[in-house]
């Protein structure tokens, strides 16, 4: 079965831009959760998709935003870039959501570069 | 979520049984604890969970202790590949953490040769 995968693994941005990131999910998994990674934050919460409805959300700001597709298949978008942004964004899918001993499996993650 | 206490780093020997500590003495009864494992700029790789009985996969066995405060990973026969950051979560079944693992800072295991 394959795993979860994530396009682009690399994109480099400028400030202001805009970029959307997408993930495909394990076959038969409907949960996908988005997760950012940076040296000084470490492993941060985005948010978490189930049957194209948001279930939770992290403390990120309002450019932060995603959105999951019938076929469970999730996007995130981040507008008017910041260096900050720059980071390992990884996202994970599970079976279900919410439920007690779902494991979460996770892509190789997308290199973010905010120049 | 319940926190979590690891110790920083950790060095055990290949093929050496790698035993690494948790400590989270605030869970709660419905809280599972769950391991992860990161390869460097890899994505995390699931390991094992367990809620209250002890837990052993093909990768790793996962000691609960009775009153459930604490938790060991063992990594029977380490190898250089199971050089990594390991993560202890514990995380509650549902509601409003529906999809969120909060990571720590992890344990850096390094394997010698």
């Amino acid at each position: 079965k394959a795993g979860v995968t994530q396009t682009p693994r690399y994109l480099i941005k400028t400030r202001g831009q805009q970029v959307t990131l997408s993930c495909s999910p394990i076959s038969g998994h409907r949960s996908v959760s988005w997760y950012q990674q940076t040296p000084g934050q470490g492993l941060q919460f985005l948010f978490e998709y189930f049957s194209e409805t948001q279930r939770n959300k992290g403390n990120f700001p309002g450019r932060f935003s995603g959105r999951q597709f019938s076929n469970s298949r999730s996007e995130m978008n981040v507008s008017t870039l910041e260096l900050g942004d720059s980071a390992l964004y990884l996202c994970a899918s599970s079976l279900k959501a919410g439920q007690g001993g779902n494991e979460q499996f996770f892509g190789p993650g997308t290199r973010l570069t905010v120049l | 979520d319940a926190k979590t206490t690891q110790p920083t780093s950790m060095d055990c020997a290949e093929g050496r049984a790698a035993n690494l500590p948790c400590n989270h003495s605030t869970i709660s009864g419905n809280e599972y604890v769950y391991w992860y494992r990161q390869i460097h700029s890899q994505g995390p790789q699931y390991i094992i969970h367990g809620l209250k009985n002890n837990e052993t996969n093909e990768m790793a066995s996962l000691i609960i202790t009775e009153d459930r405060k604490s938790s060991t990973l063992i990594l029977p026969h380490a190898t250089l590949r199971d050089t990594a950051v390991y993560y202890c979560i514990v995380r509650v079944g549902g509601g409003t953490s529906y999809g969120k693992l909060t990571f720590g800072q992890g344990t850096i295991l390094t394997v010698h040769p």
